[in-house]
């Protein structure tokens, strides 16, 4: 298993930014993902979840009506787009995928984001 | 909806080191455990309150006990310092919640 992700920078207040992660070594189409975040020197936050099929998603309220996450399991490939940046959202991001322990059981190296005038 | 730990544990060399986490849905949604160690990614220790994943040391272990989970290492060692966090899920189980994090500090 394995998840690289990538799409992070820097990028000013309001603006948007689209991550993705890219999937291999498993069939995608069969987990459930996830997005967790990290702000520097913080702890771990959930920020979005997508069903396998891309049907159900679910989002922490503080991104609700702001992130969306998606997925194209043709291209093994999961996405959040991140619109309205705050600073408050300057944190690595992580992909994470389902296993049969844990709903985040494999992990990313994450992508840095830091919203930032 | 939150879970709380606390901040940080210290502890000897092969003293025993416990965690808790406590939170009001935590008796009807699973809890679960994860390490990280600095500039890596987390790592599931204990996963539905007391199952450990295969590859993980048998020191490590969880406990349940009402609105309270607690991850016990015992005979710690320098290697297990690092960032522990909680994790679970809100009563309608679609909404994920990691405590605090605690950091464990090995003496």
């Amino acid at each position: 298993v394995q998840l690289v992700e990538s799409g992070g920078g820097v990028v000013q207040p309001g603006r948007s930014l689209r991550l993705s992660c890219a999937a291999s070594g498993f069939t995608l189409s069969s987990y459930d993902m996830h997005w967790v975040r990290q702000a520097p020197g913080k702890g771990l936050e959930w920020v979005a979840g997508i069903s396998y099929d891309g049907r159900n998603e679910n989002y922490a309220d503080s991104v609700k009506g702001r992130f969306t996450i998606s997925r194209d399991n043709s291209k093994n490939m999961l996405y959040l787009q991140m619109n309205s940046l705050r600073r408050e959202d300057s944190a690595l991001y992580y992909c994470a995928r389902e296993g049969a322990v844990a709903a985040f059981r494999y992990w990313g190296q994450g992508t840095l984001v830091t919203v930032s005038s | 909806y939150e879970l709380t730990q606390p901040p940080s544990v210290s502890v000897s060399p092969g003293q025993t080191a416990r965690i808790t986490c406590s939170g009001d849905a935590l008796p009807i949604q699973k809890a679960y455990w994860y390490q990280q160690r600095p500039g890596q990614a987390p790592l599931v220790v204990i996963y539905k309150d007391i199952e450990r994943p295969s590859g993980i040391p048998e020191r490590f272990s969880g406990s349940s006990s009402g609105t309270t989970v607690t991850l016990t290492i015992s005979g710690v060692r320098a290697e297990d310092e690092g960032d522990y966090y909680c994790q679970s899920t809100d009563s309608s189980g679609t909404l994920y919640i990691f405590g605090g994090g605690t950091k464990l500090t090995v003496l």
